[in-house]
């Protein structure tokens, strides 16, 4: 059984660029959820994908968007990159998503640390 | 806005002593809560949970106390140990359609051999 990998584990952007995080998850899984988490902050929720559909949203703009694949592995994608965006973006994995009631079992990867300049 | 708040940022025990690590939260629809715990370079592990149904849930050497009327969580660990030095993560949830985890800042605990 294999955990949740995050590609690439960094990556360096200038202001105003697009940039694709991706995502596999653990396998079994059918939901992905994704996270910011700032510099000394705690993650905060973006978006969580369902069976290839959006299944919630947190307080990004929309140029923040994603996409799952049949495979139910992830895509975090951010248009017009800003100086804020720099973080580190988590993807986590679970069975079921969050409604459906398989709140511990979500399952993080290392993430991929992004520094927009 | 800060709905979920972890107040003190880090924390240092002895080896072997209790940890207590606290956290309050603002909004009354959530109804079930988790710690995380995270090392460096590594994504977040799940610890422990607790239902609002519920006032304290325990497993193994940590446990996590409920308290609704004050809108507060602590996690303790006895006895700690050093291989528990991390950020220690409190989030919760509000079950339902669209619910989302919302994460604290984090605490770190240091446990001194």
């Amino acid at each position: 059984e294999t955990g949740v990998t995050q590609s690439p584990t960094h990556l360096i952007k200038t202001r105003g660029q697009q940039v694709t995080l991706r995502c596999s998850s653990q396998s079994g899984h059918n939901t992905v959820s994704w996270y910011q988490q700032a510099l000394g902050q705690g993650p905060q929720f973006i978006f969580q994908y369902y069976r290839e559909e959006e299944n919630g949203r947190g307080n990004f703009p929309p140029r923040f968007s994603g996409l799952q694949f049949p495979n139910y592995s992830s895509e975090l994608n951010v248009n017009a990159l800003e100086l804020d965006d720099s973080a580190l973006y988590l993807c986590a994995s679970s069975l079921g998503g969050l409604a459906g009631g398989s709140k511990e079992t979500q399952y993080f990867g290392p993430g991929t640390r992004l520094l927009v300049l | 806005d800060q709905q979920v708040k972890q107040n003190s940022p880090s924390l240092s025990v002895q080896e072997g002593r209790i940890s207590i690590l606290n956290c309050d939260y603002t909004n009354s629809m959530f109804d079930y809560f988790l710690w995380y715990k995270k090392y460096p370079a590594e994504g977040p592990t799940f610890l422990i949970s607790i239902s609002s149904i519920k006032d304290k849930n325990e497993d193994g050497r940590f446990t996590v106390f409920l308290n609704k009327s004050a809108k507060h969580l602590s996690l303790h660990i006895v006895p700690s140990q050093p291989g528990d030095s991390a950020v220690y993560f409190c989030a919760a949830i509000s079950t339902g359609a669209n619910s989302k985890l919302t994460f604290g800042k984090g605490i770190t605990l240091s446990v001194r051999p």
